[in-house]
């Protein structure tokens, strides 16, 4: 089955706490992303990779990291969590930049 | 500045009725593509239609269509035969930031409510 995955679904942390965020795509696309939802603001992208080694920042990506060492994986690091940190993180990946994007389930971050 | 705006924060409409969703967006761009996206309850994000800019035939896809007004820069969403399982948040989102197509601009979102 095509999919996206990311891990953990749910999960609270504390403030200064690294933490790392997967994800995790089996259909072999080139491109893949990170977004945050946040009540009343919808999704805003933290960053972007368009292949493995590349990638490239979104509208919010001060505090945070990515690393894509191999096609199928882009994970989301969080290297001194915040609380304003605190969201819905979705991860997407798509063929093409402009073809429909493959959204994971999301995951809930909690910075107390 | 590249932005999407979807003025209708809520909308509703009876079952097996039509609604529009608006969606307006800014870019200097002259080719991009715009999406809708719906949410469900459930959160995952499931796309609903495409549509690209240089492309002036208006895309659909079953009881989902798009009337798109480029010189307007207007984007909306018609679903005709509204169907309880229609009811979710629509985001209207696009590849509007020049030189950077993998930058995907959404809007804050619908929530449609679908009434028996």
């Amino acid at each position: 089955e095509a999919q996206v995955t990311q891990n953990p679904r749910y999960l609270i942390t504390v403030t200064g706490k690294k933490l790392t965020v997967t994800c995790s795509q089996n259909m072999n696309h080139e491109y893949m992303s990170w977004y945050r939802q946040d009540p009343g603001l919808g999704l805003r992208q933290i960053y972007y990779s368009m292949n493995v080694e590349v990638t490239d920042k979104g509208d919010v990506p001060e505090g945070y990291k990515v690393s894509r060492k191999e096609k199928r994986n882009f994970p989301l690091i969080l290297e001194s969590p915040s609380p304003n940190q605190t969201s819905l993180y979705f991860c997407a990946s798509s063929s093409t930049l402009v073809s429909e994007q493959y959204f994971g389930p999301g995951t809930r971050l909690t910075v107390t | 500045a590249q932005t999407v705006t979807q003025s209708q924060p809520e909308m509703s409409v009876q079952e097996a009725e039509t609604v529009t969703l608006s969606c307006t967006y800014d870019t200097s761009e002259s080719d991009y593509y715009l999406f809708w996206y719906k949410q469900p309850p459930s959160r995952q994000m499931i796309l609903v239609i495409r549509q690209e800019a240089y492309k002036q035939q208006n895309a659909t896809e079953n009881r989902f269509s798009v009337n798109f007004q480029k010189a307007a820069k207007s984007f909306s969403l018609k679903i005709s035969d509204s169907q309880l399982g229609d009811a979710a948040m629509y985001f209207c989102a696009g590849t509007l930031i020049p030189g950077s197509q993998g930058n995907l601009i959404f809007g804050k979102g619908t929530k449609l409510s679908v009434k028996p």
